[in-house]
C-alpha cells in the first residue's frame, strides 16, 4: 500500500527565505506526483505536475524536483512571500488515476 | 477555462434529510472525482466516473449516492447522514483519468455540517 509522508507538518520563515518541502512515499510504481496549495477552508489547487520520466518542473518561483527511484520529491519556493502561506500538499497518481495524498505540510511565512 | 464549480458552498442539514451536492466542469474532461476532506487531514476518495460511467467506489456508505447525468456534470446525493460525515466535499475533473496520470483540477468544496 502506498504510503505518502511530509516532512516537516508545519514551517514557519520570515519573509524573503527560501522554502524547501520534502515529499516521500514507498512505491516507486507512480505515473506522477503533484504539488497541491490549500488554503484555509478552500479547495486545492494544483502547483506542479512531475510526470514519473521527468526529473524537474519550474513554474515561476517553485521547481520541484522527483526521484523516482529513492520515493522522494522536493518542492522549492523562492524569495517566499506572506502570500505563500498555505498548506501545501503531494500527491502520487497510482495506475488505477487515484491520488494518494500526504498529510501536507503548513506553511506560515511572516512580513 | 479551467474552473471546476461545486454548489452549494456551506450546507447544512438534519440526519433525515436529503440533499444534494453538484459539481459542474466545461474542460472537456471526461473523468470526474468525489473526495471527503476532514479538518486537518488530506482527500480521501470516494468515487471516480469515467465517461460517465463509475469506474471507482472506494467502499463508501450507501447513505452517499453519486450520479454522472452528463460529461459535464455530477452529483452527490446524501441521504440519513450522520454528524461524522460533516466535512469538506471537493469534486475534481481531469482529462481522462485512468492510468494515463493527467492533472486533477479541483473546484472550491461544499462544507457540509450534519445535525
Amino acid at each position: 500500500k502506498q504510503e505518502v509522508t511530509q516532512i516537516p507538518a508545519a514551517l514557519s520563515v520570515p519573509e524573503g527565505e527560501n522554502l524547501v518541502l520534502n515529499c516521500s512515499f514507498t512505491d516507486s510504481a507512480i505515473y506522477n506526483l503533484q504539488w497541491f496549495r490549500q488554503d484555509p477552508g478552500k479547495g486545492l489547487t494544483s502547483l506542479l505536475l512531475i510526470q514519473s520520466s521527468q526529473r524537474e518542473q519550474t513554474s515561476g518561483r517553485l521547481n520541484a524536483s522527483l526521484d523516482k527511484s529513492s520515493g522522494r520529491s522536493t518542492l522549492y519556493i523562492a524569495a517566499s512571500q506572506p502570500g505563500d502561506s498555505a498548506t501545501y500538499l503531494c500527491a502520487v497518481t497510482d495506475s488505477w488515476g487515484k491520488l494518494q495524498f500526504g498529510a501536507g505540510t503548513q506553511v506560515v511565512v511572516t512580513p | 477555462d479551467t474552473e471546476v464549480t461545486q454548489t452549494p458552498k456551506h450546507l447544512v442539514m438534519g440526519m433525515t434529510n436529503k440533499k444534494s451536492l453538484k459539481c459542474e466542469q466545461h474542460m472537456g474532461h471526461r473523468a470526474m472525482y468525489w473526495y471527503k476532506q476532514k479538518a486537518k487531514k488530506p482527500p480521501e476518495l470516494m468515487f471516480v466516473y469515467s465517461y460517465e460511467k463509475l469506474s471507482i467506489n472506494e467502499s463508501v456508505p450507501s447513505r452517499f449516492s453519486p450520479e454522472c447525468p452528463n460529461s459535464s456534470l455530477l452529483n452527490l446525493h446524501l441521504h440519513a447522514l450522520q454528524p461524522e460525515d460533516s466535512a469538506l466535499y471537493l469534486c475534481a475533473s481531469s482529462q481522462v483519468g485512468g492510468g494515463d496520470g493527467d492533472t486533477q483540477y479541483f473546484g472550491p468544496g461544499t462544507r457540509l455540517t450534519v445535525l
